[in-house]
């Protein structure tokens, strides 16, 4: 079964902390995004990763990607409070079908 | 280039009226794809188009969901007979030809009464 395991699904933390999201996905893929989705809100790309190895950073979130694991991480650095969303990881499989994972809610204390 | 576009962003019907959503995708976009969210949860694909074709459906429930992508006009995801359960925000996101990232539109959230 084709899916994309992210955890974990809450996450409560204090500003300045660090802590990793991980996506976890079942099969060979050659592209892994990151959305962050504000209540209400649609999905705002953040990172779009292309090969094992890649990683890409902004600000204070940083992604990586390792294929040989399947796995893809990210990490945030000395949270604050506007970093307060749900983030989501995706992966595109064959013929152009994107699986999303469940999210993880991110609540930044001040 | 105006982003994806969606309308309406609300929508109420009462049980068992019918549901239009549209969806305009990125100008040379050619790719469409639907998704559902229910609260609390992620993402569900329903269905993948490309002007005048249906590429991948699976996701779509069986009955009383379709859509379409002709070639003049938008994208459109009709539900007949809506029921409770189909309250959800619906999004819709299109990537050009190259089939590289997917942008979304702001989604069209579904109230049935």
């Amino acid at each position: 079964e084709l899916k994309v395991e992210q955890n974990p699904l809450f996450l409560s933390m204090q500003e300045g902390k660090n802590y990793t999201i991980y996506c976890n996905y079942s099969t060979t893929s050659d592209r892994l995004y990151w959305y962050r989705q504000d209540p209400g809100k649609s999905l705002e790309s953040l990172f779009v990763l292309l090969s094992n190895g890649a990683v890409k950073q902004e600000g204070r979130l940083m992604a990586s990607l390792d294929t040989k694991a399947r796995l893809s991480t990210l990490h945030i650095t000395a949270a604050v409070h506007d970093l307060s969303a749900t983030y989501f990881c995706s992966w595109r499989a064959n013929f152009n079908k994107f699986y999303f994972g469940s999210g993880t809610k991110l609540n930044v204390k001040p | 280039n105006a982003g994806v576009m969606q309308n309406p962003r609300h929508l109420v019907r009462r049980r068992g009226q019918e549901a239009r959503l549209r969806c305009s995708p990125m100008k040379g976009h050619s790719h469409v794809y639907w998704y559902r969210q229910l609260p609390e949860e992620g993402l569900k694909f329903m269905v993948y188009l490309q002007k005048e074709n249906i590429i991948d459906e699976s996701g779509m429930p069986k009955e009383r969901f379709s859509a379409e992508f002709p070639k003049e006009g938008p994208s459109i995801l009709r539900i007949q007979q809506v029921v409770r359960g189909d309250s959800a925000a619906y999004f819709c996101a299109s990537s050009p030809p190259n089939l590289g990232e997917q942008y979304f539109g702001p989604g069209t959230r579904l109230t049935v009464t």
